[in-house]
């Protein structure tokens, strides 16, 4: 069974603070995503990663960053929050597409307030 | 450029009732379509894939590649199916794009 586990569900940070959301996943997925996710604007892609230490900005990557040292471990930073990041973060890992059905697993969460 | 709409934001519907919830999307190539639930306080989870043409919980989608469609349709709502549901398009080997979601509230 796969688990894609976010090391916080809860955060609350000033503006300006650097915030580090962490996701680590025990399935050897080469794959793995942060996403937004807001009302009324479903999911956006902020980052993603098809293998170690490689990155690709998803569609709304203006104010993150990311960190792929090792396989199961993929960090989402933001240098300076702010409060329109105010949001749920998801993290999300796939498998390579040899062997994937497009099954995306998802993490539990991570709600981050900006005040 | 590819993309995923589903027109209606919140969708309620009587226990027992039909339940339909929209998905449109436009891409170039052969598209490969998802629909994804989160239920209250669990994490987002795959429901079907329209590759499996697989009936999951009752629920059933059809990709009309006419009508660049892919709705899911149930004949008869529990309340349980209340919860947000998400239309997926995979472009690439790892690209998926995600419709706004659609809330659906069954009534009792």
């Amino acid at each position: 069974d796969v688990k894609v586990t976010q090391s916080s569900r809860y955060l609350v940070k000033r503006t300006g603070e650097k915030v580090f959301l962490e996701c680590v996943q025990d399935m050897d997925h080469e794959n793995m995503f942060w996403y937004r996710q807001d009302p009324g604007l479903g999911l956006r892609l902020i980052y993603f990663s098809y293998d170690v230490k490689m990155k690709e900005k998803g569609d709304i990557p203006e104010g993150y960053s990311v960190s792929r040292e090792k396989k199961e471990r993929f960090s989402l930073i933001l240098e300076s929050a702010s409060t329109n990041q105010t949001s749920m973060y998801l993290c999300a890992t796939l498998a390579n597409r040899a062997s994937n059905t497009g099954e995306l697993f998802f993490g539990e969460g991570s709600r981050l307030t900006v005040l | 450029a590819q993309r995923v709409t589903q027109p209606e934001k919140l969708l309620s519907v009587f226990k027992g009732a039909p339940v339909e919830l929209k998905c449109n999307y436009s891409y170039s190539g052969s598209p490969e379509l998802f629909w994804y639930v989160q239920y209250s306080r669990q994490r987002l989870q795959l429901l079907l894939r329209h590759i499996s043409r697989e009936s999951i919980k009752g629920f059933t989608a059809d990709l009309n590649k006419g009508e660049t469609s892919f709705h899911l349709k149930k004949p008869f709502a529990q309340e349980e199916d209340s919860a947000m549901y998400y239309c997926a398009l995979q472009t690439g080997a790892n690209n998926l794009f995600f419709g706004t979601g659609t809330r659906l509230t069954v009534i009792p």
